[in-house]
């Protein structure tokens, strides 16, 4: 079945720093790559939706220059989260899905702590 | 905007006994219905799902039902076991829409 991978799985991080998290499809090209955060008992929590080789479209109160999305090959997308705030310390779940198919497949998520 | 409303946030059933958790959707152009269960701090998993040509799929121990006239869908597990608890999230999406609309999660707990 499809595959996608996350690195790293978890990371800690001071306030004020950057993390960057890859999400990877490892057996099939992902046209598109989504990324979610969830908190915890609550739902995941779409954040932008990646096409390969175009801009990120990001969900309304999302702030693109502080989650910075680069899809720039069929097979990896990473989420850069900038300025780190203890306040982003969250679950980021990515998911990719195939041309013309319907059915998303999710990564093993990230857990993000800021002290 | 697009809208997934779920119930029960928690339920809590006899093992053995059916665990039954629905959906309404408000976008009456959805056409596709997945169900996802997350096990604490790992990734959702597709267990199953279903397009808007069919009224009910079933799995083994688990099924779907889709009303679209009353844009209700619905998850049941029957013949519970411990290792169903866990908690599921129902979605639904429509054709060339980019994104899935997640509904807000049912945290399933199976008694000994």
């Amino acid at each position: 079945g499809a595959v996608v991978s996350q690195h790293p799985s978890w990371v800690i991080c001071k306030s004020g720093t950057s993390v960057k998290i890859e999400c990877r499809s490892l057996d099939f090209q992902a046209t598109t790559m989504f990324w979610y955060r969830q908190f915890p008992k609550q739902s995941l929590m779409l954040m932008a939706t990646s096409n390969e080789g175009s801009k990120a479209t990001y969900e309304q109160g999302v702030e693109k220059d502080k989650f910075l999305i680069n899809h720039a090959s069929l097979t990896l997308s990473t989420l850069t989260v900038t300025s780190a705030h203890p306040e982003d310390s969250s679950f980021y779940i990515c998911s990719a899905r195939e041309a013309g198919l319907r059915e998303q497949y999710f990564g093993p998520g990230t857990r993000l702590t800021v002290t | 905007g697009e809208n997934v409303e779920q119930h029960p946030s928690t339920l809590s059933v006899q093992e053995g006994d059916s665990a039954v958790i629905k959906c309404t959707y408000s976008d009456s152009a959805s056409n596709y219905f997945p169900w996802y269960k997350q096990e604490l701090g790992k990734r959702p998993q597709l267990i199953i799902d279903i397009r808007s040509n069919v009224g009910e799929k079933k799995d083994q121990r688990i099924a779907v039902t889709l009303n679209k006239t009353a844009k209700h869908f619905s998850l049941h597990i029957t013949e519970t076991q411990p290792e169903d608890s866990a908690v599921y999230f129902c979605a639904a999406t429509w054709e060339r829409a980019s994104k899935i609309i997640f509904g807000s999660g049912t945290r399933l707990s199976i008694r000994p």
